[in-house]
């Protein structure tokens, strides 16, 4: 069966600078996708950036950047010069390729941005 | 603008009543999903639905019942079976999720007292 463990239950980082949460998953196939979500206090779950199992190459959307690690099933995310609006809940997901049914998530981390 | 709409937002009942969760959307997404988040616990799949008048039990649907009598919507009912009904209820539907991910509603807060 797949996990996805978030071991960060909460993080917080001043405003404009660099904040990395992890994601680690345990998953015995090769052909697999990636996507955090970040669910601000509005409760709405937002997609923030989605990997590829196959793609080497990092994926990056704006300030929002993965460190993707395939062979240690690492999947962190850096959030660079943080704003207060990114305060919010992330999630860490993860599907495979050939059964794209479930999402199974992790217990997420709550992130807080300070002025 | 397309999206998912669930309603009501917050809902309350008395312990032992059934109550239904309303989930609509206007994506033209085959695929819908409903989940439970509880603190500390993530987003635990609850049924989901690849086609009309089709659906498969999630990882906890026990106490819980849904239909797919039309695309676009998705009901999901809270049985009086459900030992501990009190949380929070995501609707989400897709058309890749590999590609796309899900695209989710913005909630229902059910408490039962």
């Amino acid at each position: 069966a797949q996990t996805v463990t978030q071991s960060q239950p909460e993080m917080s980082v001043q405003e404009a600078e660099t904040v990395t949460l992890s994601c680690t998953y345990d998953t015995s196939e090769n052909n697999y996708y990636l996507f955090w979500y970040k669910q601000p206090p509005s409760r709405q779950m937002i997609l923030v950036i989605r990997q590829e199992a196959y793609k080497q190459q990092n994926a990056t959307e704006n300030r929002f950047s993965v460190n993707f690690q395939k062979a240690a099933k690492s999947f962190s995310l850096k959030i660079s010069d943080s704003q207060l609006g990114d305060t919010a809940m992330y999630f860490c997901a993860f599907t495979l390729s050939y059964n794209t049914d479930k999402l199974i998530f992790g217990t997420g981390t709550r992130l807080q941005v300070f002025p | 603008d397309g999206g998912i709409t669930q309603s009501p937002k917050y809902l309350f009942r008395k312990e032992g009543q059934n109550v239904t969760l309303s989930c609509e959307q206007n994506l033209n997404h085959d695929a819908m999903y409903w989940y439970r988040q509880d603190p500390g616990q993530g987003l635990r799949l609850i049924y989901y639905s690849q086609i009309v008048n089709d659906f498969q039990k999630g990882d906890i649907a026990e106490g819980y019942s849904v239909s797919r009598e039309k695309k676009e919507s998705f009901p999901l009912t809270v049985t009086s079976a459900q030992k501990n009904p009190t949380a929070f209820y995501l609707c989400a539907s897709s058309i890749d999720p590999g590609m796309n991910g899900y695209t989710f509603g913005s909630g229902t807060r059910l408490t039962v007292v």
